[in-house]
């Protein structure tokens, strides 16, 4: 398999429950991302982790943990979310932008979170 | 207020040339980026420009920038149906990309 793959693709949860999304990549990038898109808002970077840390962390709710246990996965961890948290999560991935500060990410399909 | 700005929504009818505008403005911006979403899938970056470009091609693909009026530009010529889908810029330099709300391209026959 190639690419960026996420799942669930789909998930609705109570805003009491806990759950995973899951990033997987195979392209041998060292960034991970995990970026919210809501309706009739611009993507909002969430967090970035590159080589395993975490160096961007965009004033995201501690409802929301992410964890990069290798360069290859990333993780999402949920827990009482609210419903305005509804809105599909991507996940990115590119090389370590370096000292070229050329970013070229490459998407997965998302996972569509509803909160009920 | 917003960092990069598109317009919403464009229809062009098939065959004809599609150009989808962006303003931005952060001017120290190192790369500027187009990427394409489809229905119910991620985003899939078509092209990108080095800031001290004013132009780059790439088949059927032209992205004009002026850097004066950090204004950036995607021509689409000969435009299909199967380019219909929704278009963003985003600007860049550094693991953050600054993305518009992106512009919605339909393509009629």
């Amino acid at each position: 398999e190639t690419g960026v793959t996420q799942t669930p693709r789909h998930l609705v949860m109570g805003m009491t429950n806990k759950k995973s999304l899951k990033c997987e990549q195979h392209l041998g990038h060292n960034a991970m991302y995990w970026y919210k898109q809501s309706a009739k808002k611009p993507l909002e970077l969430m967090f970035v982790y590159s080589l395993e840390e975490r160096v961007e962390n965009n004033s995201v709710p501690s409802r929301f943990s992410p964890e990069c246990p290798n360069s290859s996965h990333l993780f999402l961890h949920l827990h009482t979310l609210q419903p305005e948290d509804s809105a599909l999560y991507l996940c990115a991935s590119s090389q370590d932008p370096g000292t070229d500060l050329n970013t070229e990410a490459f998407f997965g399909q998302g996972t569509r979170l509803t909160v009920v | 207020g917003e960092d990069v700005e598109q317009s919403l929504f464009l229809s062009v009818r098939e065959g004809d040339s599609s150009v989808i505008n962006c303003t931005y403005t952060d001017s120290s911006s190192t790369y500027l980026y187009w990427y394409k979403q489809e229905p119910g899938a991620g985003l899939q970056l078509l092209t990108y420009i080095f800031s001290n470009m004013d132009m780059k091609q790439d088949q059927r693909l032209t992205v004009l920038l002026n850097k004066k009026d950090k204004h950036l530009s995607l021509r689409i010529a000969d435009t299909q149906t199967g380019d219909s889908a929704i278009y963003f810029c985003a600007q860049g330099g550094g693991y953050a990309l600054n993305f518009g709300k992106g512009t919605s391209l339909l393509v009629t026959p």
